[in-house]
């Protein structure tokens, strides 16, 4: 298996666009994170799906991110429109059922927004 | 709400010397603690954990202790090896299917 797989690994866009971050989880996991890591706040938990489903989105900063995740193999995280304060990396996890269960980390997404 | 306080925050040993780290956690409920490392510029990948139904456990030269009473846990490395230099996050598995992660603590182990 080639892992959770992201992309684009690297975009670099201005003030008021829309990103678009891409996220396929590891076949078979029914769990899929989306994190996102600034110097300043850390590793933070942005939403999660559970068979697809959003169980937890408390963590999505304000109303100009939103996740989707359509089926099992595909998530996106959408920032519209973006601002200098978004720049950070984004990493998408996954894990098979089981709370004890390893989270995976893709390679995460370097979003610099001008 | 969970939180997960870690220390320090930076942390620097000579090779071949030992390194600790410590995590509180708040959530009593809480009875699972992972440990991930991440290396500059990589994702963070997971190295060990612990449950509550056991005090301590080991994996060569790291191992993770877990006082439930005090609720604390902490990571001890071992002989410690300029390859384990990285930031380190602990974990809080509470509930909810969701992790809680420690601000991170970067270990710098110099030759």
């Amino acid at each position: 298996d080639a892992g959770v797989i992201q992309s684009p690994r690297h975009e670099v866009t201005e003030m008021g666009q829309e990103v678009t971050l891409r996220c396929k989880p590891i076949s078979g996991h029914d769990y899929l994170f989306w994190y996102r890591q600034t110097m300043m706040r850390g590793l933070e938990l942005l939403i999660y799906f559970n068979n697809n489903v959003p169980i937890d989105d408390s963590g999505m900063p304000e109303d100009r991110f939103s996740a989707k995740m359509p089926n099992a193999s595909f998530s996106t995280l959408k920032i519209q429109p973006s601002e200098p304060r978004d720049s950070a990396v984004y990493f998408c996890a996954s894990r098979t059922q089981g709370r004890y269960n390893e989270q995976f980390f893709g390679p995460g997404t370097r979003l610099t927004v001008l | 709400g969970e939180n997960v306080e870690q220390h320090p925050s930076t942390l620097s040993v000579q090779e071949g010397d030992s390194a600790v780290i410590k995590c509180t956690y708040s959530d009593s409920a809480s009875n699972y603690f992972p440990w991930y490392k991440q290396e500059l510029g990589k994702r963070p990948q997971l190295i060990i954990d612990i449950r509550s139904n056991v005090g301590e456990k080991k994996d060569q030269r790291i191992a993770v202790t877990l006082n439930k009473t005090a609720k604390h846990f902490s990571l001890h490395i071992t002989e410690t090896q300029p390859e384990d230099s990285a930031v380190y996050f602990c974990a809080d598995g509470g509930g909810y299917n969701k992790l809680i992660f420690g601000a991170g603590t970067r270990l710098a182990v110099h030759p």
